[in-house]
């Protein structure tokens, strides 16, 4: 079955500091979507990309779509103590309704 | 509140019993979906229902879990005979798709937290 990984599984970074985390499905996605979960919330929506080496931003996040469409990362510039969270990768398979997820990466940031 | 309620947020149960949670989507929606989430771990999909159509089901989803959607708006997720490893939190999300579409945002509950003893 599909299988995403992601990396790193955990990040502490300095106020200030930049942020990336990496997501690689083992099959071609049909889309790609980030998730930030923040602790003892649930999983909130930041984004989907679809096409083929898209990159998309929202402030500081930058998010993109490998060229194969297998891969994506989510950067943050000049990370905030309110950035602080685990960010999930979700990729969907072609023709299915399947969202899988990864194990995330779990920001901190020291301030 | 217009966004995915879930009831209850919390549940405690011995081994053996039956449980249901509630999950009641973002009105219009007519996507839902369930998935179960450990610590440490990212949600995994558990089954989909499009209205109230049940489409698609995880190898995940033992016989001893059953979800419906009876009239297209409100779901329910019964585990029967719960075990300890049925511990974890239990995730509802909505979406609205309209047509042939891959682009879809879905909405999150707050979760159902179950604690198998």
């Amino acid at each position: 079955g599909q299988q995403v990984m992601q990396i790193p599984q955990y990040q502490h970074v300095q106020e200030g500091e930049d942020f990336t985390t990496y997501c690689n499905s083992s099959t071609t996605l049909s889309n790609i979507q980030w998730y930030k979960q923040r602790p003892g919330g649930h999983p909130v929506f930041l984004i989907q990309l679809v096409k083929s080496g898209e990159v998309k931003k929202q402030k500081r996040l930058t998010f993109q779509f490998g060229e194969a469409k297998k891969n994506s990362s989510l950067h943050i510039t000049a990370t905030q103590t309110t950035d602080v969270g685990t960010y999930f990768c979700a990729g969907l398979g072609a023709g299915s309704y399947q969202l899988t997820f990864g194990k995330g990466t779990k920001l901190s940031v020291i301030p | 509140d217009t966004g995915v309620s879930q009831d209850p947020r919390h549940k405690i149960t011995k081994r053996g019993q039956n449980v249901t949670f509630r999950c009641d989507p973002i009105s219009e929606h007519n996507r839902l979906y369930w998935y179960r989430q450990t610590l440490g771990q990212g949600p995994e999909f558990l089954t989909y229902f499009q209205n109230e159509a049940q489409l698609e089901k995880s190898r995940l989803l033992s016989d001893r879990f059953s979800a419906e959607r009876p009239k297209g708006s409100f779901s329910t997720l019964e585990i029967q005979r719960t075990e300890q490893g049925d511990s974890a939190m239990y995730l509802c999300a909505s979406s609205l798709v309209i047509g042939v579409s891959n682009k879809e945002t879905q909405y999150f509950g707050p979760g159902t937290r179950l604690l198998v003893l």
